[in-house]
């Protein structure tokens, strides 16, 4: 099955700076998710997107689910060394739900 | 605490050495599923669940087995293990269907098959 287009596949910041990550679809996806992963840990949910068009922060984060519903992307503001990890966005529609390969963030005090 | 949990956590095997991983979910969910996550591939699903005794492929499925006799357990079978099955393993549970929104992961169990 198709896995969505992340990018960047990696990034590496100074603490302070502003972040950017996007997915792209060639398929239309009904919700868009960003999640997180640790190292050692599974993902978790940030932010989930139910509306095209739709901006939903969570604290420095912000995500935006694309017009065309075949995209999102996620910013993070004023980055710290806890947001160092690898984030991964996922589309969903019914049943189907699927990820982007993920991108990893590192971010150097 | 609601959680998924997933054992062993870490494993190395050899080629053709039978295996389980568990998965155990404590929220009463109906819908549990197994991804498995590769560098440059995110997760991709292998089996679902939608209740005890329905299982179906997801878009890997080769070379794995599941079964759910009960609500809370999803064990993922590898029969006869391959060095292509080396990989990061999730195990992950919903409340009903697959929802993104609510699906809660366990920690993950990293196979390595030599």
């Amino acid at each position: 099955g198709q896995q969505l287009n992340q990018s960047p596949q990696s990034m590496f910041i100074q603490e302070g700076e502003d972040v950017s990550m996007n997915c792209t679809s060639s398929s239309i996806f009904n919700t868009w998710l960003w999640y997180k992963q640790d190292p050692g840990e599974g993902p978790v949910l940030l932010i989930a997107l139910y509306k095209a068009g739709e901006l939903t922060s969570n604290g420095r984060l912000t995500a935006q689910f694309g017009i065309t519903r075949k995209d999102s992307f996620l910013n993070i503001s004023a980055s710290i060394p806890s947001d160092v990890g690898i984030y991964f966005c996922a589309g969903q529609t019914n049943n189907d739900m699927r990820f982007g390969a993920g991108t990893r963030l590192t971010v150097k005090p | 605490e609601a959680q998924v949990t997933q054992n062993p956590r870490y494993l190395i095997t050899v080629t053709g050495k039978k295996l389980t991983v568990t998965c155990s979910q404590n929220m009463n969910h109906e819908y549990m599923s197994w991804y498995r996550q590769d560098p440059g591939l995110g997760l991709r699903q292998i089996y679902y669940s939608m209740n005890v005794e329905v299982t179906d492929k997801g878009d890997v499925p080769e070379g794995y087995k599941v079964s759910r006799k009960e609500k809370r357990n999803f064990p993922l079978i590898l029969e006869s293990p391959s060095p292509n099955q080396t990989s990061l393993y999730f195990c992950a549970s919903s409340l009903s269907e697959v929802r993104g929104d609510e699906q809660f992961f366990g920690p993950g169990t990293r196979l390595t098959v030599l």
